[in-house]
């Protein structure tokens, strides 16, 4: 059975720091891996998918990194912002899409 | 659609009423989530439709869970006499099904409140 967990559970910066966050998953037999934020009482937001060939993806001053046969991603923010601050999720798909349970981010202008 | 919409945004419900959730996929995806995230905690997979395909129940907590996709498209995931325990935020997900390639996209969810 797929688990993912994220570290750490809870992150908090001063504004302008570069920040990454981390994602393990325990079977390497997936399709690909998507990073999402969540706002407090809103649904989740794609940010990022890394394909299981893929190694990273790059949006902005986001940039995801996947290493599938060691079961990890990263997802690092450059120069980070408190409109930044929410709770990221990464959820890695195989049969169905199994998630983290969140890091929740906290920038401080 | 434009995204995933669905409705009700807000329910507050009696406990022992039964509740229905429904969901409009993207037009076009194949593929169709529901999961439950309760306050605090993580994303709880409840089910999965995939096109013509029998469902994946398998995170469906009890028998007063059910849900139903009609027409491939529109689902609804109804809870019977429910429970404080059920209070949560319920999100619908849609994808296509190409694989690597294959992006969930989430609505904006239903919050339960069970009194």
């Amino acid at each position: 059975k797929q688990e993912v967990t994220q570290i750490p559970a809870a992150l908090s910066v001063p504004e302008g720091e570069n920040l990454v966050l981390n994602c393990s998953f325990t079977d390497s037999a997936i399709y690909n891996l998507q990073w999402f934020r969540q706002d407090p009482g809103k649904g989740l937001t794609s940010l990022l998918l890394i394909q299981s060939s893929q190694r990273e993806q790059t949006s902005g001053r986001l940039n995801a990194s996947l290493d599938k046969s060691s079961g990890r991603s990263t997802l690092y923010i450059a120069a980070s912002q408190p409109g930044d601050s929410a709770t990221y999720l990464c959820a890695v798909y195989g049969q169905n899409f199994v998630f983290g349970p969140g890091t929740r981010l906290s920038v401080l202008p | 659609g434009a995204g995933v919409s669905q409705s009700p945004s807000n329910k507050v419900t009696e406990k022992g009423k039964d509740v229905e959730l429904r969901c409009d996929p993207i037009s076009g995806h194949t593929a169709l989530y529901w999961y439950r995230q309760s306050l605090g905690q993580g994303l709880e997979f409840l089910i999965y439709f995939q096109g013509n395909s029998a469902p994946d129940k398998s995170g469906l907590p009890s028998d007063r869970f059910s849900a139903e996709r009609t027409g491939g498209s529109v689902s609804t995931l109804t809870i019977q006499r429910t429970q404080q325990e059920d209070s949560a935020v319920y999100l619908c997900a849609s994808s296509t099904q190409s694989t690597a390639n294959t992006e969930a996209f989430f609505g904006q969810g239903t919050r339960l409140t069970v009194v």
